[in-house]
């Protein structure tokens, strides 16, 4: 049972442009939300989170969306550059649980 | 600040072998995970410690594998026997969460990558 799912395995955008990751859960006791970026060879590295008493959370060119009603997420950054390529995770947990439940993730290229 | 370490960065082992990882986490962080990412997949929550304590190993396989924190600082996740479907990249992180406080963000070491043949 994959309580956060990402759909899209990739995504390809030009540099410049809007990039839009999205990202639904199942699970309604979910309360807080995180992006992670992972590149290569490497831990993932946290992004942006969001509290459900949000919906809205914005730093710099990254702004995560949370429509509670629909459950779901969205990651856009504006304007993309070719150092954002990279895998984004999105996460989730609950309440006083720390555990993390992630996604599959989604394949970010930004072409130059 | 210096990030989580782990090691080894790479492992292959035959299956039946027995293998184990090391972390190190930030410095003053209390909780520490280990995850496994299987490749195509997010990461999937092993075990999760507070300072020396285990709070969460529901998904830990625990006829296989086990870890410990050794006087709340490192950590060792060993595998006896392994596998063909433990291939996987093992990833160590901490937070410097408590019990009770507000979610806070977990950091997370480069991982190994484990192949069983």
């Amino acid at each position: 049972d994959q309580q956060v799912k990402q759909n899209s395995p990739s995504l390809s955008v030009q540099e410049g442009r809007i990039s839009i990751l999205n990202c639904d859960y199942t699970n309604s006791m979910f309360d807080y939300f995180l992006w992670y970026k992972k590149y290569p060879a490497e831990g993932p590295t946290f992004l942006i989170s969001i509290s459900s008493i949000k919906d809205k959370n914005e730093d710099g060119r990254f702004t995560v969306f949370l429509n509670k009603s629909a459950k779901h997420l969205s990651l856009h950054i504006v304007p993309s550059q070719p150092g954002d390529s990279a895998v984004y995770f999105c996460a989730a947990t609950r309440g006083s649980n720390y555990k993390l439940t992630f996604g599959k993730g989604t394949l970010l290229t930004v072409n130059p | 600040e210096a990030g989580v370490a782990q090691s080894p960065r790479y492992k292959i082992i035959e299956k039946r072998q027995s293998v184990a990882f090391w972390c190190n986490p930030i410095s003053g962080h209390a909780t520490l995970y280990w995850y496994q990412q299987i490749l195509g997949q997010g990461p999937k929550l092993l075990i999760q410690f507070q300072n020396n304590g285990v709070v969460d190993d529901s998904q830990l396989p625990k006829d296989r594998f086990s870890a410990e924190r050794l006087k709340g600082v490192d950590s060792t996740l060993k595998i006896q026997p392994a596998k063909l479907e433990d291939s996987a990249v093992y990833l160590c992180a901490s937070s410097s969460l408590l019990a009770g406080g507000i979610t806070d963000t977990q950091y997370f070491g480069p991982g190994t990558r484990l192949t069983v043949l």
